[in-house]
């Protein structure tokens, strides 16, 4: 238990559908992160969040949506995804200071199947 | 952007052997982190290390940041030590860049 929770944790969708992955962590951190983790390559970040406002976009495709209504939720909304979307997709939140970024600490990942 | 190798890509042990797991980074980080990803895909933070070296249990590392590398030291492995281990370095207050991992298996 990393304080970090994702729901769901696996989802099949077809490529018309639109749906919502939601991410909450229970550690009062102030940033929060989304990454996409796809077979045989390294974690690629997608989103961070820094008190609510997002900081960056790592040049995702715009069928991603994202949004932190609080310092502590983050979804990422899905429409019109595509077959090499399926991932696992990982939320992580750590706590930024004047002294810079510390530990991140992840949530479970939602593995994502789109047929 | 800056570039994060890890070595050896594989590696098969005996319960009960030790190993070196190594991450070499291309510039100067503000932030090193090692992970353990589990079967299920579970990121587990091992060590935040900039610089310095660290023990946790069976588990140490060390990070020379002039020399721009981590070492990642697990003695007396067990069978749940077996998962993905990862190095991400951070050139800025919070980006993380990931290596590509070290898959580790352990067998009894």
């Amino acid at each position: 238990e990393t304080g970090v929770t994702q729901t769901p944790r696996h989802l099949v969708m077809g490529m018309t559908n639109k749906k919502s992955l939601k991410c909450e962590q229970h550690l009062g951190h102030n940033a929060m992160y989304w990454y996409k983790q796809s077979a045989k390559k390294p974690l690629e970040l997608m989103f961070v969040y820094n008190f609510k406002e997002q900081t960056e976009n790592n040049s995702v495709p715009s069928r991603f949506s994202p949004e932190c209504p609080n310092s502590s939720h983050l979804f990422l909304h899905l429409h019109t995804l595509q077959p090499e979307d399926s991932a696992l997709y990982l939320c992580a939140s750590s706590q930024l200071t004047s002294g810079g970024a510390k530990t991140q600490y992840f949530g479970p990942g939602t593995r994502l199947l789109v047929l | 952007g800056i570039q994060v190798e890890q070595s050896p890509p594989d590696l098969i042990l005996q319960e009960g052997a030790n190993s070196t797991l190594r991450c070499n980074f291309s510039d100067s980080v503000n932030n090193l982190q090692w992970f353990h990803q589990n079967p299920w895909g579970q990121l587990i933070n091992l060590f935040y290390i900039p610089s310095g070296t660290k023990q946790n249990g069976r588990l140490s590392a060390t990070t020379v940041a002039t020399e721009r590398y981590s070492l990642l030291y697990i003695s007396s492995s067990q069978t749940t030590d077996s998962g993905v281990y990862f190095c991400a370095v951070g050139e800025s207050n919070y980006k993380l860049t990931f290596g590509k991992g070290t898959l580790l298996t352990v067998n009894p």
